[in-house]
């Protein structure tokens, strides 16, 4: 069966730029869509945005103007870039799959999630 | 964006016991796409139902999904003891994805 795994610093300064990775293993990254969300105690759970496996994104609004999502079908991995992270960005990040296609937008399977802190 | 309201915030229940959760969306889900998820301590979210009402692979059929407009019910005929765990909807009918803030199932 599929797995998903995050990777990536842990540990990030204000201002510099969170970069993760979700390698997907057990099945490929073709004719699926690939989700960034995070989960935070003040925020829940925010969906950051997909990217197809034709490589067209999809970003959340309140996120849209640092984020970048990326993928490496020759790696099996997709990618997560966010820009100018402040302490309101420390989270879990967590990567998942999803069907291709409008109306195929739930989560599953999802990465076991990765704990990032923004601090100097 | 569609704001989802989960209630009760917390649900103190014994084992053996139904649990009725409630999602309610600030607007129209097109199409009933309405995901219902399952979260333990240290874990990822677990996919339980979507559609509204279909069971996702592997998930015991207590657990079951309705829907009454913009209101959304998540359903556990009878609590097992591993079903204590906190659970989120989320829709995906609109841009951006939301979810709910979570209704905790916790033992009594």
């Amino acid at each position: 069966q599929v797995q998903l795994q995050e990777s990536g610093p842990r540990l990030v300064k204000p201002s510099e730029t969170l970069s993760l990775t979700c390698t997907v293993s057990g099945g490929s990254i073709n004719g699926y869509w690939w989700s960034w969300i995070r989960q935070s105690p003040g925020k829940g759970l925010e969906w950051i945005g997909y990217i197809t496996h034709s490589g067209n994104t999809n970003y959340n609004p309140t996120l849209r103007s640092r984020v970048t999502i990326s993928v490496d079908m020759s790696k099996n991995h997709f990618s997560l870039s966010l820009s100018s992270v402040t302490a309101a960005d420390t989270a879990i990040y967590y990567c998942a799959r999803s069907n291709s296609g409008y109306g195929q937008g739930w989560f599953d399977p999802w990465g076991q999630g990765t704990l990032v802190t923004v601090s100097s | 964006e569609i704001v989802l309201t989960q209630s009760p915030g917390t649900l103190s229940l014994s084992p053996g016991e139904r649990a009725t959760l409630s999602c309610r969306a600030s607007q129209s889900v097109t199409s009933s796409y309405l995901a219902w998820y399952q979260q333990k301590p240290a874990q990822a979210p677990r996919l339980l139902i979507y559609g509204a009402s279909s069971r996702a692979t592997g998930i015991p059929d207590r657990f079951s999904g309705s829907e009454s407009g913009t209101d959304f019910t998540l359903t556990i005929s009878r609590l097992e003891p591993e079903d204590f765990a906190v659970y989120y909807c989320q829709q995906y009918g609109s841009s951006p994805r939301t979810f709910g803030q979570g209704t905790k199932v916790e033992i009594k």
